[in-house]
């Protein structure tokens, strides 16, 4: 069982669509961070977000996390080739040291 | 130099072979960090090392042995794997491990370095 759902797990779309990934759980998290990797890197933090119901924006992304601190939501708004790569969500826990991170969704941006 | 740096890119041993991966960083960071990504898996925490002390193992095998000689480095010797040890393996770094706890943190991740084991 992961602590930490994402959905959908691949994602194809064209370019100028926008689109939704989430992140699901059980648990309640302190805050919770989304990363983009893309082939042959290592993940690259995007944004951390702390606060229950707490909408973040970057550019085209925005990014919510839930009230109850349980879930997040990235949306993409006009999607570019750029954007293409897996994105992870990582939450930690009142306790310990750690990130936990979902599985990832897997976005092609197709031109 | 900045950021985290692992080398080397890719390796590719032999069951009975011992090799090592190196990982550094020029962020000033004291928390440093092994993680395993293989196929269709969420990131796994291996090692944690904060201010050069281990302070998380997450039930790693014993063919895979972390040294952190100081805050700026950090290696992962390994000894006798299994195929299904091929990964990518990223290291990590952050101000202080527990940061996440407290708000604070964020990973800086490396290239990794992908393994095959044959």
């Amino acid at each position: 069982t992961q602590l930490l759902e994402q959905s959908p797990q691949f994602l194809s779309i064209q370019e100028g669509e926008n689109l939704t990934v989430y992140c699901n759980s059980s648990s309640v998290f302190s805050s919770l961070q989304w990363y983009r990797q893309e082939p042959g890197e290592g993940p690259v933090l995007l944004v951390t977000v702390v606060t229950g119901g707490e909408v973040k924006k970057l550019k085209r992304l925005t990014f919510q996390f839930g009230d109850a601190r349980k879930d997040s939501s990235l949306h993409i708004t006009a999607a570019q080739t750029g954007d293409t790569g897996l994105y992870l969500c990582a939450g930690a826990l009142n306790t310990g040291n750690q990130f936990y991170f979902g599985t990832g969704t897997s976005l092609t941006v197709i031109p | 130099e900045t950021g985290v740096t692992q080398t080397p890119r890719h390796l590719v041993m032999g069951m009975t072979n011992k090799k090592s991966l190196k990982c550094e960083q020029h962020l000033g960071h004291n928390a440093m960090y092994w993680y395993k990504q293989s196929a269709k898996k969420p990131l796994e925490l291996m090692f944690v090392y904060n201010f050069k002390e281990q302070t998380e193992n997450n039930s790693v095998p014993s063919r895979f042995s972390p040294e952190c000689p100081n805050s700026s480095h950090l290696f992962l010797h390994l000894h006798t794997l299994q195929p299904e040890d091929s990964a990518l393996y990223l290291c990590a770094s952050s101000r202080e491990a527990g940061a996440s706890r407290r708000r604070t943190g964020g990973y800086t991740f490396g290239s990794g370095t992908r393994l095959t084991v044959v």
